[in-house]
């Protein structure tokens, strides 16, 4: 029983244009979801986070954006770089520790110069 | 600041065969992690470390499984005997905070990718 799920596992968005990545999360004690970007051969490393107290939350060129009535969040990259092809991981926990973070499965994003 | 440092980067061992896997956390980070990354999958939690303490270890599969983590800071995750189904990428990370801050970023080790044949 996946209690994160992204969907997609792949995506390829020309460089320059709007990435997005979805997520889903069926958990209702999840208040505090991150994302993590993965390179081959590489450990996860954290992108940008988002608890339930907003609905948005920007970072440069990634903006994070929480549904909270749908249990979604996606992830916008703008614009997209050849450099963000990576696997992308959403991530939810609370706030208040009793819940180890909990993974979906990634999104292989392909940036096409 | 130095990253999460894990050994080895890869090993491939028979079944049956016992295999150790390392990490040294970040400086100053009291919270320790191991994860256990499957082909297609995300990371799933196998152990958590508060200094020395195991405070959260529900999945490991202790029959086989053992970690430990001495003076609160490097940790050793062990696994005696390997089986086919225990090929993954292992993966240590850390965080600076203490008890229940699941909330701090965690940061990854490059992990070490175990072949079991």
């Amino acid at each position: 029983d996946q209690q994160v799920k992204q969907n997609s596992p792949s995506l390829s968005v020309q460089e320059g244009r709007i990435s997005i990545l979805n997520c889903d999360y069926t958990n209702s004690m999840f208040d505090y979801f991150l994302w993590y970007k993965k390179y081959p051969a590489e450990g996860p490393t954290f992108l940008i986070s988002i608890s339930s107290i907003k609905d948005k939350n920007e970072d440069g060129r990634f903006t994070v954006f929480l549904n909270k009535s749908a249990k979604h969040l996606s992830l916008h990259i703008v614009p997209s770089q050849p450099g963000d092809s990576a696997v992308y991981f959403c991530a939810a926990t609370d706030l208040s520790g009793n819940t180890p973070l909990v993974f979906g499965k990634g999104t292989r994003l392909s940036v096409i110069a | 600041e130095a990253g999460v440092v894990q050994s080895p980067r890869y090993k491939i061992i028979e079944k049956k065969q016992p295999v150790a896997f390392w990490c040294n956390p970040i400086s100053g980070h009291n919270t320790l992690y191991w994860y256990r990354q499957n082909l297609g999958q995300g990371p799933e939690l196998l152990i958590r470390y508060e200094n020395e303490e195991a405070v959260d270890d529900s999945q490991l599969p202790k029959d086989r499984f053992s970690a430990e983590r001495l003076k609160g800071v490097d940790s050793t995750l062990k696994i005696q005997p390997a089986e086919l189904g225990d090929s993954a990428v292992y993966l240590c990370a850390s965080s600076p905070s203490g008890t229940g801050l699941y909330n701090s970023p965690l940061h990854f080790g490059n992990g070490t990718r175990l072949t079991v044949t």
